[in-house]
């Protein structure tokens, strides 16, 4: 069963294009919804997160929007970048992120 | 992240072997985490450990089992590897942070194959 679901799977993007990923999730005591960056043969990397008492939330090009009545998020890439190709991975937890339960990852590639 | 180290990072074993995957860190944080990754599913957690005398099951913990030494050692152990158990392995650490929120630092991994 995955509480939180990921799409979409695979994205193709442009140089200088918006990249999309979306995240839904089912149990309303998470509280914390952090997105992690993972490259080919490293770990994840904290990326950025948010927590659900704002709806957007910034850091240079990239923004989570959060939408607690849908229960759902996203992260927003302006300017993809060659560079910001990678997997892409939301997650949820209760109680500030120890047990973080993710998604099932977002392979993003940027053409140049 | 150099400051989580994982040996081995790569193993080629057989079916009913025994096998350790061990995680060792210098960032001095009291807690540690045990995942697998599988293609289309994510990160499951495995095993969690809290600080030494504290370790906890997590979402799919049959067939494995894990022994936290040190604050800075934590080590996951198939007893008998099967096929399934497949998978790309990664151990993490984290302290809490501002807020409550807990960023998680994670190894490069371990690539296990059972054969």
């Amino acid at each position: 069963q995955q509480q939180v679901k990921q799409s979409p799977q695979s994205l193709i993007v442009q140089k200088g294009g918006i990249s999309i990923i979306n995240c839904a999730y089912e149990n309303t005591a998470f509280d914390y919804f952090p997105w992690y960056q993972q490259f080919p043969g490293k770990g994840p990397a904290l990326l950025i997160a948010i927590r659900p008492d704002v709806s957007e939330k910034k850091e240079g090009r990239f923004t989570i929007s959060f939408n607690k009545s849908a229960k759902q998020f996203s992260l927003h890439i302006m300017d993809s970048q060659p560079g910001d190709s990678a997997t892409y991975f939301c997650a949820a937890s209760i109680e500030g992120g120890s047990r973080l339960t993710f998604g099932e990852g977002t392979q993003l590639t940027v053409n140049p | 992240d150099a400051d989580v180290t994982q040996t081995p990072r790569n193993r080629i074993t057989k079916t009913g072997k025994r096998i350790m995957l061990e995680c060792s860190q210098t960032k001095g944080h009291d807690r540690m985490y045990w995942y697998r990754q599988d293609p289309g599913l994510g990160l499951r957690l495995i095993y969690y450990s809290f600080d030494v005398k504290d370790i906890n099951k997590g979402e799919i913990s049959d067939g494995y089992s894990v022994s936290r030494q040190a604050q800075a050692k934590f080590s996951l152990s198939l007893e008998s590897a099967i096929p399934n158990q497949t998978a790309l392995y990664f151990c993490a650490t984290s302290d809490l942070g501002g807020r409550g929120t807990d960023t998680q630092y994670f190894g490069p991994g371990t690539r296990l194959t059972v054969l």
